[in-house]
């Protein structure tokens, strides 16, 4: 089975603070894919990034930074210097290759508020 | 070019009447699937449809079918509506095989069940 825990529910912090969202996951397919995605109050799934298995590099997009590693089976994603507009539900997802299956499997998300 | 595209945005519908929800792949997409939002929680598999044909399936109950249309576009019924049925409801489209490519998601459909 697979499965994707976000153990934080909730974070807050002050704006221009650095801010990272734990996410890690469990499956026993060899190649998968993990994603992270944002969902503001309008509903709708942001994607933001992706990384495949055999890639551990970690990623930096603007003030979005990713760590891939598959010792720990962790994909945590930190915001640097965050800003109100990052206030949003974030979600880290699974998909696995085996068996055909195309499917998310989503972790419960993590709720980050960015006070001014 | 046009995103995916879901309708209702929003739905009221009484305990055990019966809803319909549409989705309009992204254009190129030929995989659509559902998902299930609670509030609060993350998403849950609803079931995926490949070609016409509902290719697999998450742990919902019978009360939730769907279908796929020649132009790729599908829909989600729900029959004997409770109230625990109350979600946002999400569309995904994507390629078959092409996970190296995101999944793109719809607004939603919030459907409050009363």
């Amino acid at each position: 089975a697979q499965k994707v825990t976000q153990a934080q529910t909730e974070i807050s912090v002050v704006e221009k603070e650095d801010v990272t969202l734990d996410c890690v996951y469990e499956t026993r397919d060899t190649t998968y894919y993990l994603f992270w995605y944002k969902q503001p109050p309008s509903g709708e799934l942001v994607f933001l990034i992706r990384r495949n298995s055999f890639d551990e590099q970690n990623e930096i997009s603007g003030r979005y930074s990713w760590n891939f590693q598959k010792s720990t089976s962790s994909f945590n994603f930190t915001i640097t210097a965050s800003q109100v507009v990052d206030s949003a539900v974030y979600f880290c997802a699974l998909i696995g290759t085996q068996g055909g299956s195309e499917k998310l499997v989503f972790g419960k998300g993590t709720k980050l508020t960015v006070n001014p | 070019d046009a995103g995916v595209t879901q309708s209702p945005t929003h739905l009221i519908k009484t305990r055990g009447q019966q809803v319909t929800l549409r989705c309009s792949p992204k254009s190129g997409h030929d995989t659509v699937s559902w998902y299930q939002q609670a509030l609060g929680q993350g998403p849950q598999f609803i079931f995926q449809y490949y070609e016409e044909e509902e290719r697999q399936r998450g742990n919902f109950p019978d009360r939730f079918s769907g279908h796929q249309f020649p132009n790729y576009s599908s829909e989600l019924n729900v029959n004997a509506l409770l109230l625990g049925d109350s979600a946002l409801y999400l569309c995904a489209s994507s390629l078959t095989g092409e996970w190296n490519t995101e999944a793109f998601f719809g607004q939603g459909t919030r459907l409050t069940v009363v």
